[in-house]
């Protein structure tokens, strides 16, 4: 079946420093969705990425979709600790309305 | 604009035993669908119900049912309760749209835990 892998799956960084997470998917997605959800928290909703090639800005926030729409990335320039939480990429089965799979999230500890 | 809610927040149940879970989606969302997220991992998708009908459905055994009433809210129905059944469970809303996939909004979750 359809699978969606996120690397890494934990990352500590210096506030200050730049984080990098990927997401890969076993076939080729219509679209890809990026969530974050902080500590004890639920899922927000960030981005949506439909086109190949796609790149979004959102503050320090830069998203990417591939060329062969089967991989993203979610790039924090700056992190701040307010960025702390899990980033969670998702992508919905092919065929299927809105059902969509979630990576396994990648866990951002900024260090002060 | 009430955003996605869903009772109760936190859950104690016995093995064996049933559960209701519930949610109101988003004011002016009709589609509901419904997660299990085991702690560490990413939320992974039980059903959908749009139109009062079960739409799509995950892996998930027949233990785990649900519905959707006219109003547009839902229930979660897990039976026979097994200790891996405990897990953050997330209702998520959205407007059905053809063809596209439309931006999910998550309620704050219920927190199953089964002794």
């Amino acid at each position: 079946g359809q699978q969606v892998m996120q690397i890494p799956q934990y990352q500590h960084v210096q506030e200050g420093e730049d984080f990098t997470t990927y997401c890969n998917s076993s076939t080729t997605l219509s679209n890809i969705q990026w969530y974050k959800q902080r500590p004890g928290g639920h899922p927000v909703f960030l981005i949506q990425l439909v086109k190949s090639g796609e790149v979004k800005k959102q503050k320090r926030l830069t998203f990417q979709f591939g060329e062969a729409k089967k991989n993203s990335s979610l790039h924090i320039t700056a992190t701040q600790t307010t960025d702390v939480g899990t980033y969670f990429c998702a992508g919905p089965y092919s065929g299927g309305y809105q059902k969509v799979t979630f990576g396994i999230g990648t866990k951002l500890q900024v260090i002060p | 604009d009430a955003g996605v809610t869903q009772s109760p927040t936190h859950l104690i149940k016995t093995r064996g035993q049933q559960v209701t879970l519930r949610c109101s989606p988003k004011s002016g969302h009709d589609t509901v669908s419904w997660y299990q997220q085991a702690l560490g991992q990413g939320p992974q998708f039980i059903f959908q119900y749009y139109e009062e009908e079960e739409r799509q459905r995950g892996n998930f055994p027949d233990r785990f049912s649900g519905h959707q009433f006219p109003n547009y809210s839902s229930e979660l129905n897990v039976n026979a309760l097994l200790l891996g059944d405990s897990a953050l469970y997330l209702c998520a809303s959205s407007l059905a749209l053809a063809g596209s996939t439309d931006t999910q909004y998550f309620g704050p979750g219920t927190r199953l835990t089964v002794l």
